[in-house]
Formats: structure tokens, sequence, C-alpha cells
């Protein structure tokens, strides 16, 4: 069946750092590539997403490229802020369900 | 409220007793999710109405667990007989239909079993 793995956490980075959360998928045919992010207290939100094969998603600054030679979708943003300090999840829509597949999350802890 | 609504957002009961969660979608959204957070499985597909169609209750755990949507607008999930393993934060989440359409989420409620 449809898989997500995404790099463990805490991610912990100073304020301005790059960011890189990596997301690798297992999946027929061509899902649809999503990320969520959870601040803390709040409900899932989604960030971006992308629906085919080198689409870039973006959004408040974070950019993923769905890459299906690699099956990877990472997730990187040039300078973070401590207002990203969130749990960040990677997510598939496959072809033939509708519910999504979630990967672990990644929490990200950014430094003032 | 123009997004998902959840209630309640918490819900502690004891062992045995059967809980009741409301969720009332988007208004206009044609599909509803429920999926279930936890600590040692992560987030977790429960069950999805489209529409008129019948669900897909492939995600639910086992018997204990049901859920209804009347009127193609809000749904009940209904857990029967709770165990402690039902602790969990269980999120509702709408869109558009099926396909790529983003899914949106509620808050959550987090059920807690004693």
């Amino acid at each position: 069946g449809d898989s997500v793995t995404q790099m463990e956490g805490p991610v912990t980075l100073s304020e301005e750092a790059f960011l890189t959360i990596n997301c690798t998928y297992t999946a027929t045919g061509y899902p649809s590539l999503f990320w969520y992010v959870q601040y803390p207290g709040e409900g899932l939100q989604l960030l971006l997403k992308a629906t085919k094969a080198d689409d870039k998603g973006s959004n408040k600054g974070f950019e993923a490229t769905y890459r299906k030679e690699t099956t990877s979708f990472h997730l990187e943003k040039g300078s973070v802020q401590v207002s990203d300090s969130a749990v960040y999840f990677c997510a598939l829509r496959g072809d033939a369900g509708n519910m999504l597949t979630f990967g672990g999350g990644t929490r990200l802890m950014v430094k003032p | 409220g123009a997004g998902v609504s959840q209630s309640p957002s918490n819900k502690v009961t004891e062992k045995g007793k059967d809980v009741e969660l409301r969720c009332d979608p988007i208004s206009g959204h044609t599909a509803l999710y429920w999926y279930r957070q936890s600590l040692g499985q992560g987030l977790e597909f429960l069950i999805y109405f489209q529409g008129n169609s019948a669900p897909d209750k492939s995600g639910l755990p086992s018997d204990r667990f049901s859920a209804e949507r009347t009127g193609g607008s809000v749904s009940t999930l209904t857990i029967q007989r709770t165990q402690q393993e039902d602790s969990a934060v269980y999120l509702c989440a709408s869109s558009l239909g099926r396909g790529a359409r983003p899914q949106h989420f509620g808050d959550g409620t987090r059920l807690s079993i004693l």
C-alpha cells in the first residue's frame, strides 16, 4: 500500500537558517503530494501541494518539488523564523484512494 | 464559521462507555473524512464519505467504531465500549469532492479514556 517516510525530529535550527525536511513516498501511479503544518495548540493546515511530477508547491516562503524519479517531496525554506516552529507532515493522496496517507511528522524548533 | 467545526474539543470518559464525536464540515464540501492522531500510530485514516455514496470504512480499526453522515453534512463518529487504546485526537476534514482538492481539517477532539 501507499506509505510516506519523513525524517524524524526534532529539528532544531537558529533563526534565519536554511531548512530541509526530507520526505519520500511509495505509491502506485501518480499521487498528489502535500505538506501540512500543525502549530502548537492548533489544527492541521495545508501548507502547499503538488499534483504532478516536477510541479513545485510554494507558500509562506516554503517550497517543495514533486520528484517522481526519486519519489521525493522535500520541504525547504531559505530562512526560518521562530514563528515557523511547528510539526510538519508530508502526505500523499493516491490514484485509487481519496484519503491522505501521512508521514510520521517532523517537529521543527527555531531558536532566536 | 468558515472552517471545519468539531465538538467537543475535549472528552474524558471511563473505559467501557460509548462516546460520540461530531463534525460540521465546510458548507458545500461534499467529501468528509475522519482521521485519528495518536502517539504510537501517527495520523491514520478512519472513514470517508462522498455525497450519497456508500462510505469507505476501510480504516476503521474495529467494529466498535462507526460513523454516519446525515443529510450530506454533519457527521458523527461513535466509539462503543471504549478502550484505553482509543485515546487519541480525532480529526475531521472536508473537501470539495475527490482528487487533488485539499482537505481542510478541524481542530480535533482530544479523547482520553480513563
